[in-house]
């Protein structure tokens, strides 16, 4: 199993919808999760940290699901600026890595 | 205001030459890693380091060797390229080191390459 596993969609939807991302992390002793922003051929971009059950910030919340071992990324109200690749991370101190899921394509479509 | 700074940016190499990319970081971080991103794979580690003059293996070495004798610079080195290295390299520094706690990675801006 990877360490690190997303849908990698593509996810098309209109501007103003609601769409959320998976992604299942297999160390049940991860203890902090990321997602990452990455548009077409520039370098990823830090977008909300986890530490806990989740984090909001804006249009954009990060829930942890810890029994299940997953972290959802949901974005509320599309923008035509949030098309991008969304990474998921999960840092291990064992190995000092930094574990990266495939991504997650959208498109928001006008 | 420079962060992490990657180059060159773009190069082309015929099998069998060799080159060397530049990571240079001014926020005095610790950790330093260098990845490689193929469709469909995600971006992979090739070699990482704790501190100045320290280096270790990722999860895809072969082929590569690195050098921190700065704390703010690492380099990646191709001693001779393979068409099987064509990717885009990106290197990421930190302040802290996975799993504990902020361990926000700082990228630079990637490097094309293509060896054919």
């Amino acid at each position: 199993r990877k360490e690190v596993e997303q849908d990698p969609g593509p996810f098309n939807v209109p501007e103003g919808a609601t769409v959320a991302f998976n992604c299942t992390y297999s160390n049940s002793a991860s203890q902090s999760f990321f997602w990452y922003r990455q548009d077409c051929r520039k370098e990823p971009k830090l977008l909300m940290s986890v530490y806990s059950s989740g984090n909001e910030d804006g249009r954009f919340t990060a829930q942890l699901n810890r029994a299940s071992q997953y972290i959802s990324l949901l974005i509320r109200d599309s923008k035509l600026s949030d098309s991008a690749t969304y990474l998921c991370v999960v840092p291990r101190l064992r190995g000092n890595q930094f574990y990266f899921g495939t991504g997650t394509s959208l498109t928001v479509i006008p | 205001n420079a962060g992490v700074t990657q180059t060159p940016k773009f190069r082309v190499l015929k099998t069998g030459q060799s080159m060397t990319l530049l990571c240079a970081q001014d926020m005095n971080h610790e950790y330093m890693y260098w990845y490689r991103q193929d469709p469909g794979m995600g971006l992979r580690l090739i070699h990482y380091s704790v501190g100045e003059g320290t280096t270790a293996k990722g999860e895809v070495p072969d082929g590569y060797n690195v050098s921190r004798l700065k704390k703010q610079n690492f380099l990646l080195g191709l001693e001779s390229a393979a068409p099987s290295q064509t990717s885009v390299y990106f290197c990421a520094s930190s302040y802290r080191p996975p799993g504990q706690g902020n361990e926000k990675l700082f990228f630079g801006s990637g490097t094309q390459l293509s060896v054919l």
